[in-house]
């Protein structure tokens, strides 16, 4: 089964607007990451959160993270339409053993 | 660029036929790991490897197989290929197991 959930599946706003994708996972994590997927390429690293960390921040993106809800949250601030894209939270679980992705939030800024 | 190349860019070929994917990591970078997207099933976690050995599996087929060799390149093979094997396959590389990973263009693969 999945271990990160996204949500919302797709998201569609305008520019300059704030997009706020959540992420749910099941078991004890050691990080949780963001990556985006622009169509049809490969996935690009955002933004890497420890489980002893709450909150980080880069550029315009701030991500949550509250193990006790097992959730985490991306915000892009003034969004732009090159953010246009796949947004998946990947997990890692306390044993190492593997990065779960999630199935994605579809986001589409519209200019 | 994320410092990972991929070989074939795509590749089209026959049911039941094998096939062998290609991953250069970036330079210094131990952990390779292999991805299948399809549309139906999302990015799915086949296999990583650390410095030449098995540390994972995910979802990998017995038809499928994989190996890291000693200058860290690694090789993905699919064997007695099927329709549903048509997917988009990402290798990615980090340092360490548990960090950020770093995403090669993919290999599209189509099976007709």
């Amino acid at each position: 089964s999945q271990q990160g959930e996204e949500d919302p599946q797709a998201l569609s706003i305008q520019e300059g607007e704030n997009a706020t994708m959540n992420c749910s996972y099941k078991t004890s994590i050691n990080n949780l990451q963001w990556y985006r997927q622009n169509s049809g390429r490969g996935l690009v690293h955002l933004i890497l959160i420890r489980s002893n960390e709450r909150e980080k921040h880069s550029g315009r993106l701030r991500v949550t993270l509250d193990t006790s809800k097992k959730s985490s949250s991306l915000l892009i601030t003034a969004s732009r339409a090159a953010d246009t894209a796949s947004y998946f939270c990947a997990t890692l679980e306390t044993s190492y053993d593997k990065v779960i992705f999630g199935p994605g939030t579809s986001l589409s800024v519209i200019p | 660029d994320s410092g990972v190349t991929q070989t074939p860019k795509h590749l089209i070929t026959a049911t039941g036929q094998r096939v062998t994917l290609r991953c250069s990591p970036r330079s210094g970078d131990l952990s390779v790991y292999w991805y299948q997207q399809s549309l139906d099933q999302g990015l799915q976690f086949l296999i990583q490897y650390y410095n030449g050995e098995e540390r994972a599996k995910g979802n990998i087929l017995e038809r499928f197989s994989a190996q890291q060799f000693p200058d860290l390149h690694s090789e993905l093979n699919l064997s007695s290929l099927e329709l549903g094997d048509s997917a988009l396959y990402f290798c990615a590389s980090s340092p360490r197991r548990g960090n950020e990973q770093y995403f090669g263009p993919g290999t599209r693969l189509t099976v007709t």
